[in-house]
């Protein structure tokens, strides 16, 4: 089964801060997180490892609570450039990546 | 580098015919993978593969065969097409499995009409 991503979308004005969450059912080895603008690629944010490691990105950081299967990752002080579609994927083995239905980020000015 | 790219970028197909897309990446990764992106439905996996020669089945395979005859390339074949299939396919690799980052193609914008 796919991860569960909340909200699904979110608007937020420039400097504000957001939660993006994503759980899943299945055990995790690893999380992972990117980022895609319209009519592009999806790029790579961040990894998790099982262990609860929180990562950074500029302003972007992630949680991985391994006891609950879910991940967190904080839009701090959000820009611009944060505007996109933020998938969360999960790596219940090491082959395949599942990603969830993806959470719509608008930064408005 | 050229990274990952995608043949063709664009592609309209009627009801029945075939189509090969083609993957190509130059950082000698040994995991490639094809989705699918459907509106509100985030990305999908049709089939992946772990090496050269190999292939396996993902969440949607249905419809589509690959092949991995070269470790840079990774080909997706559509039989028949339907349009149900009318989607945006993404290639992606990766060094290894679940630790290193997925590194994505440009994508194929395909219409089955």
């Amino acid at each position: 089964q796919q991860p569960v991503q909340s909200p699904q979308a979110v608007i937020l004005r420039e400097g504000e801060d957001a939660v993006i969450n994503c759980s899943s059912s299945k055990a995790l080895y690893s999380v992972h997180w990117y980022r895609q603008k319209h009519g592009e690629a999806p790029v790579f944010l961040m990894i998790l490892l099982k262990g609860g490691e929180q990562k950074g990105h500029e302003k972007i950081s992630a949680s991985f609570n391994e006891k609950k299967q879910q991940s967190s990752l904080y839009l701090t002080a959000s820009q611009l450039s944060y505007s996109g579609t933020y998938f969360c994927g999960g790596f219940p083995n090491d082959y395949k990546l599942s990603f969830g239905a993806g959470t719509t980020v608008t930064v408005r000015a | 580098n050229a990274g990952v790219t995608q043949t063709p970028k664009f592609r309209v197909l009627k009801t029945g015919q075939s189509m090969t897309l083609l993957c190509a990446q130059d950082m000698n990764h040994e995991y490639m993978y094809w989705y699918r992106q459907d509106p509100g439905m985030g990305l999908r996996l049709i089939h992946y593969s772990v090496g050269e020669g190999t292939t396996a089945k993902g969440e949607v395979p249905d419809g589509y065969n690959v092949s991995r005859l070269k470790k840079q390339n990774f080909l997706l074949g559509l039989e028949s097409a339907a349009p149900s299939q009318t989607s945006v396919y993404f290639c992606a690799s990766s060094l290894r499995g679940a630790v290193p980052e997925q590194y994505f193609g440009p994508g194929t914008r395909l219409t089955v009409t």
